[in-house]
């Protein structure tokens, strides 16, 4: 039973436009979600954060936001630029809990 | 800081040989964990720690085994390969700092069990 759902293996994007990257759950009891962006060969690097008591973090280009009804993330990355191609990973974990449970990842392409 | 590192990078073994991968990390964070990725599976919790001396599984634990003798140190154990875990591990630590948590991963070792 997959918890956390990134239902769209790949996206391509044009330089300078927005990339919206999707992820989903089931837990309810999830209360904290991460981004990571991973490169190949490369261990996965954080991006940003939200805890559940908020529906929008923002860092530089980088927006998450979350729809606790929905059960849903997005990550929103504008502009995007070459260097953003890579995989990106949603994780979630449970209040009191430090077992983080990762999505399938989402191949990101801009293209220039 | 150097973060946190792996060894080995690469690693062959054959079936029911057994092998320690190294963690290691300079930044005095208390919670470590040990991840594998397999094609299409993203990232799986094969075991965590919240400080020396205490260790918890993950989503994956069964034929891995982990101490926490020391703040720094966190080794993975294969105590007799299997070529079900053929896989890239990678090693996290956790900075938890107002109420924000970040998660820094190490980067990766390649290994194969024939």
């Amino acid at each position: 039973d997959q918890q956390v759902k990134q239902n769209s293996p790949s996206l391509s994007v044009q330089e300078g436009r927005i990339s919206i990257l999707n992820c989903d759950y089931t837990n309810s009891m999830f209360d904290y979600f991460l981004w990571y962006k991973k490169y190949p060969a490369e261990g996965p690097t954080f991006l940003i954060s939200i805890s559940s008591i908020k529906d929008k973090n923002e860092d530089g280009r980088f927006t998450v936001f979350l729809n606790k009804s929905a059960k849903h993330l997005s990550l929103h990355i504008v502009p995007s630029q070459p260097g953003d191609s890579a995989v990106y990973f949603c994780a979630a974990k449970a209040s009191g809990t430090y077992k983080y449970i990762f999505g399938t990842g989402t191949r990101l392409k801009v293209l220039a | 800081n150097a973060g946190v590192t792996q060894t080995p990078k690469f690693q062959v073994l054959k079936t029911g040989q057994s092998m320690t991968l190294q963690c290691a990390q300079d930044m005095n964070h208390e919670y470590m964990s040990w991840y594998r990725q397999d094609p299409g599976m993203g990232l799986r919790l094969i075991h965590y720690s919240v400080g020396a001396g205490i260790t918890d599984q993950g989503e994956v634990p069964n034929g891995y085994n982990v101490s926490r003798s020391t703040t720094e140190d966190f080794p993975l154990r294969l105590l007799s390969a299997a070529p079900s875990q053929t896989s890239v591990y990678f090693c996290a630590s956790n900075e938890i700092r107002d109420r924000q948590e970040t998660q820094y991963f190490g980067p990766g070792t390649r290994l194969l069990v024939l």
